[in-house]
């Protein structure tokens, strides 16, 4: 299987703020790479897939680089609604795997 | 309105058996790859299945092959998970998912297995 290994596991940032979060995949996925957003009690929402490919009424701030094994979600300007857990999912191969998960807070 | 509704959870004993059903609307649910996704509580996401538009392949992550079947009724816009010999591990709150990349979610619906 496929492991997917994020980081940081958590951050804490002030508004405005450049993030960066870091998804690396234990064998090349090419682009198949996809990015969530996941607020408490609610269901995961999709941001980005094909890795760089924003998904219809994500705010612009939100983007994905990245191919291979190495791939990055970045929030231009961190906005307090951003608060929440992120995850990266690879569905190049069979079983499909998230990444562990990283949260933001907004300080 | 383009959504996922799944429906079918609740408490079960471990050895049990349950049924998840998920009613797809405002989309043409018979082009698109299915699949299941699961969360326990406090947990991340893990994949659990998915099928074919057709319904003529299906995948399943380890730890529930041979216990868990994922189908579909397309005349129905429905995805089911009929979920046998439940284990305390398999509690979570499963979620239905479009695509391979996952790009419409339901709500979810809350599966207990415990004595």
């Amino acid at each position: 299987d496929i492991q997917m290994t994020q980081s940081p596991s958590s951050l804490s940032a002030s508004v405005g703020d450049r993030v960066t979060i870091t998804c690396r995949a234990s064998q090349g996925i090419s682009t198949s790479l996809a990015w969530f957003q996941q607020k408490p009690g609610k269901a995961p929402k999709s941001l980005i897939f094909a890795a760089s490919s924003l998904q219809s009424g994500v705010p612009s701030r939100f983007s994905g680089s990245g191919s291979g094994t190495d791939f990055t979600l970045t929030i231009s300007s961190l906005q307090p609604d951003d608060s929440a857990t992120y995850y990266c999912q690879q569905y190049y191969t069979d079983p499909n795997t998230f990444g562990g998960g990283s949260k933001v807070e907004i300080k | 309105e383009v959504q996922l509704v799944e429906s079918g959870g609740g408490l079960v004993q471990p050895g049990e058996s349950l049924r998840l059903s998920c009613a797809a609307s405002g989309f043409t649910f018979s082009n698109y790859w299915m699949n299941w996704v699961r969360q326990a509580p406090g947990k991340g996401l893990e994949w659990v299945a998915k099928i074919r538009p057709d319904g003529s392949e299906t995948w399943y992550m380890d730890s529930v092959k041979g216990r868990f079947t994922i189908s579909r009724d397309n005349a129905k816009n429905s995805l089911y998970l009929q979920m046998n010999i439940l284990r305390a591990e398999d509690t979570a709150v499963y979620y239905c998912a479009r695509r391979g990349y996952l790009d419409l979610w339901g709500r979810g619906i809350l599966v207990t297995v415990s004595s």
